[in-house]
Formats: C-alpha cells, structure tokens, sequence
C-alpha cells in the first residue's frame, strides 16, 4: 500500500517550457488535491477534484491545469513555466465523506520540486 | 485576516520537555481537527485526529480542541529529537466548503539532544 505517489520527485524547468506532474492514489480515496508550499506561505490550493470526473480551482490555479484521469490518477500542469511556479508541489487524496478517518482527513504525497530558471 | 493562525515559531527545547503547540481559527464551523508532522524535504503526515471538541491521546502525543474559544493544541510529553520538525495545524467543517482544509503555516520544533 503506496498510499499517494508523486513523480517526478525533482524537476528543472526553463522559463516557457511545460511539464506534467503526475499522482496517483492506491486508497480508493474521493476526493484529490494539489497543493504548493512556499516558505512563509504555507499550504496553498491550485486544484482540486472531489469525484472522478470534476474538478474545480482553489486558491491559486493560475498558470496551471489539472486532468482527473480516472479515480486513482491526477495530474498538473505548467503549460508555460515562470519562475514564479519555483515551488514544493503536493498531491493529497481524502477518502469518502463521513467515512472515519479517512473521510475527514487527507493524506499527502511525499512531494515534487520544481525549480524554474 | 487568515482562518487559521499558527505561531511559526522555530521553537527549540531540551530533549524530554513538554512542548505546547497552538493554533487559532476564526470559524465556527470547523468540527475536524488534525496535525501533521512534515520533516525535511518530506510530505505532511497525519499525526492526530479529532472530530469536535475533547482530548485524544496516542502516546506522547495528546491533541486538545476547545471549540468556545476556537484554539486547539498538540502536546508532546518528553519530546525526543526525532520530533524535530515542522508541524501543521489542519481543520475542515462538516457541512460549510467540505471539500476544502484549512492549514496553518506550520510551527518548526527543534529538539536539542
């Protein structure tokens, strides 16, 4: 049981090229996440998705998009990379609502750097 | 202003104190408490978790919400420099934006041997 797996784990991106952050979930978790955490910012929300098939911004989605590819996998990208996406980059996963714990908490990766120059 | 406050601290003890961490929220309506434990260059991992107000133990570790006064706390009984880290304070409400957590910034304990 892998729980939330990331790839890739480190990744240098030139200013203007994309790239695809890939996540999966073995825990048959809802609900999925992407989140970026910069010193002195915290956690913060790009996207998420909280059924297969949906997905919805949270805080700070632009410069990025989400595919929810099926309900294990889902992935983020940087179409046009600035230096400014130089960040921690975390998937999460929840599991059903109401369901005790994992219903009501969420389980992250252990997360992708993504330097930008 | 931020919904949930939490001291960033760093915060730096001897091997076997007591350390107190805090956090603050704003809104009422948060009934699912937790914390996270991040090391390093690491993922955040689920420490403790607690659906409303009380206590809940595991270990050296106990969680305290107090909903009247929306503060909730970790204490960690004679903490060991494994427990060097950064902690995140977590909350979500029952039926208002369920779908969303809200974290604190994360305290940073150091843990001198």
């Amino acid at each position: 049981n892998a729980g939330v797996t990331q790839t890739p784990k480190f990744q240098v991106l030139k200013t203007g090229q994309s790239m695809t952050l890939q996540c999966a979930q073995d825990m048959n978790h809802n609900s999925m996440y992407w989140y970026r955490q910069d010193p002195g910012m915290g956690l913060r929300l790009i996207y998420y998705s909280a059924s297969e098939g949906t997905t919805d911004k949270g805080e700070v989605p632009n410069g990025y998009n989400v595919s929810r590819l099926n309900k294990r996998e889902f992935s983020l990208r940087l179409e046009s990379a600035a230096p400014s996406q130089t960040s921690v980059y975390f998937c999460a996963s929840s599991g059903v609502r109401g369901v005790e714990v994992s219903g009501n908490t969420i389980y992250f990766g252990e997360g992708s750097w993504l330097t930008v120059v | 202003q931020k919904e949930v406050e939490q001291d960033p601290g760093p915060l730096s003890v001897p091997e076997g104190a007591i350390v107190s961490l805090n956090c603050t929220y704003s809104n009422s309506a948060f009934q699912y408490f937790m914390w996270y434990r991040q090391y390093s260059r690491k993922g955040p991992e689920l420490l403790m978790y607690t659906y409303s107000s009380g206590n809940k133990e595991d270990g050296r570790f106990t969680a305290q919400v107090d909903k009247s006064s929306k503060y909730i706390s970790l204490f960690i009984r004679d903490s060991q420099p494994s427990d060097s880290a950064t902690y995140l304070c977590a909350m979500r409400g029952e039926l208002y934006n369920f779908n969303k957590f809200y974290f604190g910034s994360g305290t940073k304990l150091n843990v001198k041997p």
